[in-house]
């Protein structure tokens, strides 16, 4: 499938840090969604974004949809070790083209 | 609520056989999708099934092949395998479908020798 643009490809951070990863693309969304993957297991949604400059949270996630619905934001705050995986945001617009960015891998050092 | 399963886990086969894979949606879901995940491609979207019809289809060969039964599980068929299908493929099961929230399996680990 086609690609967003997801930076950055990796992080290694300390634990109690905050992370910031975003999504960008070239076209309009109205759809944004963010994901998570383990080793060895498959993507599980964190937060669904439907409505430009709409922020929400998921316990220590929050994720923004942006104003110009070309792109989404996903921080992380005080990670922990558990936090170590791949986010992968997707986008689609209009029931249309769905995308997945290429991943943020997340290392988090005790 | 069970959520999406995938078998087998792992799968090892050789260049030239084919291979099924199967997918249980969680239950109420009438959207299978299916995913081919890679090092250097990412996740690659193959085909989407809906009520026992496919409704969306990727940039893949024709040697990549699915069908959907009534009780909404899926099967993904390989044939002619090539070095490069060793890949995660993972199953997504949604409501709406593809365009919507999707519920990923854990995958099966193919190894192509």
């Amino acid at each position: 499938g086609q690609q967003l643009n997801q930076s950055p490809q990796s992080m290694f951070i300390q634990e109690g840090e905050d992370v910031s990863m975003n999504c960008t693309s070239s076209s309009i969304f109205n759809t944004w969604l963010w994901y998570k993957q383990d080793p060895g297991e498959g993507p599980v949604l964190l937060i669904a974004l439907y409505k430009a400059g709409e922020l929400t949270s998921n316990g220590r996630l929050t994720a923004q949809f942006g104003i110009t619905r070309k792109d989404s934001f996903l921080n992380i705050s005080a990670s922990i070790p558990s936090d170590v995986g791949i986010y992968f945001c997707a986008g689609s617009y209009n029931n249309n083209d769905m995308r997945f960015g290429a991943g943020t891998r997340l290392t988090v050092k005790p | 609520k069970a959520g999406v399963t995938q078998t087998p886990r792992y799968l090892i086969k050789t260049r030239g056989q084919q291979v099924t894979l199967s997918c249980s949606p969680i239950s109420g879901h009438r959207s299978v999708s299916w995913y081919q995940q890679t090092p250097g491609q990412g996740l690659q979207f193959l085909f989407e099934y809906f009520s026992e019809t496919q409704r969306n289809k990727g940039n893949f060969p024709g040697r990549f092949s699915g069908r959907q039964f009534s009780n909404s599980r899926s099967e993904m068929n390989v044939s002619t395998l090539e070095l490069g299908d060793s890949a995660l493929y993972l199953c997504a099961s949604s409501l709406g479908g593809i365009y919507n929230e999707q519920f990923f399996g854990p995958g099966t680990r193919l190894t192509v020798l």
